[in-house]
């Protein structure tokens, strides 16, 4: 069974503080990806990447950051949380061959006070 | 560029009764589709997908979709519904033009389902 794992289920932060999301994949996938899910909005990509140190913008990268520096790991970084920020983060992987099904995390729910 | 639009934000219904769940998409390409679910305080759950062949794709839990090209329609179906698939919905889809093709998601539908 694919596993994807993310560091915290709840997470509580001041507005300014650097955040670090971690998420951890173990079947090898080449694809990973960081979402952010708001009521009424469905899943936004914030980032993407499809190998180590490799990463695209999504729809909503501002505000974030992110890092692969290993294949299994990919960390999604807030340089200076703001209250807006207040999220569930979702991250998933996927394999690079053609059957584009994503695997997801059990998410991660931010709050920024 | 594709995008997914999910008609109903809840859809309530009682326990046996059938249910169906609308996705709509739009791409100017052939698409793959899925539908995923999330029970609460969850990630996503693969349901079923339609990558290509019948247009009529079984996923988990009794859960049926059909691809409906000219209706660029990919609606969800249960023939008879259980408390325990109270649960949202979220309709996606890819144009599938590389290995890394993001997926496009629905802003969901949310299922309740009551005795």
């Amino acid at each position: 069974d694919v596993k994807v794992t993310q560091s915290s289920r709840y997470l509580v932060k001041r507005t300014g503080e650097k955040v670090f999301l971690e998420c951890v994949q173990d079947m090898d996938h080449e694809n990973m990806f960081w979402y952010r899910q708001d009521p009424g909005l469905g899943l936004r990509l914030i980032y993407f990447s499809y190998d180590v140190k490799m990463k695209e913008k999504g729809d909503i990268p501002e505000g974030y950051s992110v890092s692969r520096e290993k294949k299994e790991r990919f960390s999604l970084i807030l340089e200076s949380a703001s209250t807006n920020q207040t999220s569930m983060y979702l991250c998933a992987s996927s394999p690079s061959d053609s059957s584009y099904e994503q695997y997801f995390g059990p998410g991660t729910r931010l709050t920024v006070t | 560029a594709q995008s997914v639009t999910q008609l109903d934000s809840q859809v309530p219904v009682f326990e046996e009764a059938p249910v169906e769940l609308r996705c709509n998409y739009s791409s100017s390409v052939s698409v793959y589709l899925f539908w995923y679910v999330q029970y609460p305080n969850q990630g996503l759950q693969l349901l079923l997908k339609y990558l290509s062949g019948s247009t009529l794709v079984k996923g988990i839990n009794g859960f049926e979709a059909e691809f409906n090209k000219s209706q660029t329609s990919f609606h969800l179906r249960k023939p008879s519904v259980h408390i325990s698939d109270t649960a949202e919905y979220f309709c996606a889809v890819t144009e599938g033009n590389s290995g890394y093709s993001t997926l496009t998601f629905g802003k969901g539908t949310m299922l309740l389902v009551s005795p």
